[in-house]
């Protein structure tokens, strides 16, 4: 089945340490993003790619890195200068093909310890 | 700033009841509004959207009713159902930049059986 494959699903960062969330879609979708989402509130964008070796800041960009090699993945870098990164992190993608529709994955759960 | 408003933070309905949630945006230029339904622990999943060229669409219980002069768009659940407690999002982007999704801030209905 054709979707998107985040992980890990739950993920424990000790303080100064860097940490990267996977990303992989089987879409063939050319744009990517990553939200964050804390509890109770909306979705916050972080990064969005819209081809291979390009990528933009969104909203709430600092603490965070991102690379584009490959169409199908796009792994988040949540680095020791995010001081607040507990959070759900969601990954999408989407297409001109896809009629504006965006897919999620299923999140990931990011504490710090 | 905050280019969707969602209302309300939080709707507690009976079963049977209809749900209603709305939104408003100030850019004009948006011309793609979808809801998604997000249940906790998952990413959000399309619901239902709709395009400004109609002022309703309705699929089984969800129905958009759209307000191109007011800017404004709302959900309604009709027979509202427990399995229908979940947070729903509102968004709005644009067809020339499909990249770019402007979400609300969500509203966690809860359906009392």
């Amino acid at each position: 089945d054709g979707g998107i494959t985040q992980s890990p699903k739950y993920l424990f960062r000790k303080e100064g340490q860097n940490v990267t969330l996977s990303c992989e879609q089987n879409l063939n979708h050319d744009a990517m993003y990553w939200y964050r989402q804390d509890p109770g509130q909306g979705l916050r964008l972080i990064y969005y790619s819209q081809i291979v070796n390009d990528f933009q800041k969104g909203d709430i960009a600092e603490g965070y890195s991102v690379s584009r090699e490959k169409k199908e993945s796009f792994p988040l870098t949540v680095t020791s200068a995010q001081k607040n990164p507990t959070a759900f992190y969601l990954c999408a993608s989407t297409n001109s093909r896809s009629g504006n529709t965006i897919y999620f994955g299923e999140g990931s759960w990011l504490t710090v310890v | 700033q905050q280019q969707v408003k969602q209302s309300p933070q939080s709707l507690i309905v009976q079963k049977g009841g209809i749900s209603i949630i709305n939104c408003a945006y100030e850019n004009t230029a948006f011309d793609y509004f979808p809801w998604y339904q997000q249940f906790p622990g998952k990413g959000p999943a399309l619901l239902i959207a709709i395009r400004p060229d109609v002022s309703e669409k309705k699929e089984g219980r969800f129905t958009i009713s759209f307000n191109k002069s007011a800017k404004q768009f709302s959900l309604h659940i009709m027979d509202s159902q427990p399995g229908d407690s979940a947070t729903y999002f509102c968004a709005a982007s644009m067809e020339y930049n499909f990249n770019k999704f402007y979400f609300g801030s969500g509203t966690k209905l809860n359906v009392k059986p």
